[in-house]
């Protein structure tokens, strides 16, 4: 079974600054793909980020991007000159395949950007 | 182009009752997830819908059921409501396929007393 963990809980950085959330997943599969989604305090949830398992290049969107390492599983984002805007929740998401819809989050990591 | 729309956002029930939740999803998708969201559990796939047939289910007890019509809209039913069903369930829409971005709508948020 797939598997998801971010372990931190919490994480806090000054506005300005850059912060790297960690993820790592578990799946035996080649064909997937790893989310990035953000959860503000009004609860609708929005994707930061995405990156394709068959791509080596590392995603990037504006002040995100990822560090996707296949091999050791790791798919952590890093926020550069974070704003007050991306206090949030992230969670890290896996899904598996062409057509599973089946997408499995991590427990979230709550980010908390302080003036 | 409108978002994906959830209704109600919020729910009250007791234990014992049955709901039904819907899912509007962006237009010209035909693709529709539900998630269920807890503080203890965390989010937890329920089931995806695609052109009116279920395509994928998640480990959920038979209580909880969906359908899609034709015009892509979706339900939810949770029947008799139990105190663990409070939750934050959000739906989320998409064309098709794993490499389109899927949306979520704000949630209804159910309490079961």
């Amino acid at each position: 079974a797939q598997t998801v963990t971010q372990s931190q809980p919490e994480m806090s950085v000054q506005e300005a600054e850059t912060v790297t959330l960690s993820c790592t997943y578990d799946t035996s599969e080649s064909n997937y793909y790893l989310f990035w989604y953000k959860q503000p305090p009004s609860r609708q949830m929005i994707l930061v980020i995405r990156q394709e398992a068959y791509k080596q290049q590392n995603a990037t969107e504006n002040r995100f991007s990822v560090n996707f390492q296949k091999a050791a599983k790791s798919f952590s984002l890093k926020i550069s000159d974070s704003q007050l805007g991306d206090t949030a929740m992230y969670f890290c998401a896996f899904m598996n395949g062409e057509y599973n819809n089946d997408m499995r989050f991590g427990a979230g990591t709550r980010l908390t950007v302080k003036p | 182009k409108a978002g994906v729309t959830q209704t109600p956002r919020y729910l009250i029930k007791t234990r014992g009752q049955q709901v039904t939740l819907s899912c509007s999803p962006i237009s010209g998708h035909r693709s529709v997830s539900w998630y269920q969201q807890t503080p203890g559990q965390g989010l937890q796939f329920l089931f995806e819908y695609f052109s009116e047939t279920q395509r994928n289910k998640g480990n959920f007890p038979g209580r909880f059921s969906g359908r899609q019509f034709s015009n892509s809209r979706s339900e939810m039913n949770v029947s008799t409501l139990e105190l663990g069903d409070s939750a934050l369930y959000l739906c989320a829409s998409k064309l098709a396929g794993a490499v389109d971005t899927q949306y979520f709508g704000p949630g209804t948020r159910l309490t079961v007393l």
